[in-house]
């Protein structure tokens, strides 16, 4: 089945700095890749999404690149802000629905 | 956009006893729901799937009498934790997507705490 390897599981960052994280995935079949921020005690919420027949989204702040003979995607925010703390899960889609979501990556923006 | 609301925030339970956590769809119709547990610190796991008016498949360690889960409308569905034990305790999460959709949206959380 379906693997997501998501890096770092903590990122620091000066406020206004860019934030960069990244995902692997296993099964060349994924074709839908979503990112989901978690407040503590909060679900997940969605923040961008990409699906396999593009390479490179982009809502404002935050941009999601594809690669796909790579299988790898990864996030950026740039000019981060103290709001954007938060824990950060990348996800692909496996089969028909199931997702399958990384370990997660804990993201402090330092004033 | 799309909402799921999950209810109740926090519950409190006594061992032994039974809880029940609702997840509603509120403007679209959730063919698929999704039950998901999450330990501090930990990323999501995936407890079951369940499609409007069939059985929910549950993934593999998850005993499928303990975590009862019910689906009986297109808006609502159901997670009851029976007979719960301390090792129960943890943070309870549904997603619900539409037919042909990509969209998985996710309600707010249970925590669920026995003592």
């Amino acid at each position: 089945g379906e693997n997501v390897e998501q890096h770092p599981s903590t990122l620091s960052v000066q406020e206004g700095d860019s934030a960069v994280i990244k995902c692997t995935y296993s099964d060349s079949a994924s074709n839908y890749f979503p990112w989901y921020k978690q407040e503590l005690g909060k679900g997940p919420q969605l923040i961008i999404d990409i699906r396999s027949n593009v390479g490179e989204k982009k809502d404002q702040r935050i941009a999601v690149t594809l690669n796909k003979t790579a299988k790898h995607f990864s996030l950026h925010i740039t000019e981060t802000q103290p709001e954007d703390s938060a824990v950060y899960f990348c996800a692909a889609i496996q089969g028909a629905q199931k997702l399958v979501f990384g370990q997660g990556t804990r993201l402090t923006i330092n004033p | 956009g799309a909402v799921v609301s999950q209810h109740p925030s926090r519950v409190i339970c006594k061992s032994g006893t039974s809880v029940k956590i609702e997840c509603r769809s509120l403007d679209f119709q959730a063919t698929t729901m999704f039950w998901y547990r999450q330990f501090p610190k930990q990323s999501l796991m995936l407890m079951a799937t369940s499609n409007e008016g069939s059985k929910a498949t549950y993934e593999q360690g998850v005993e499928k009498d303990k975590f009862l889960i019910n689906h009986a409308s297109l808006t609502l569905s159901t997670l009851t934790v029976t007979s719960a034990h301390p090792e129960d305790s943890s943070f309870y999460i549904c997603s619900a997507s539409a037919l042909g959709g990509y969209g998985y949206t996710f309600g707010s959380g249970t925590r669920l705490t026995v003592v």
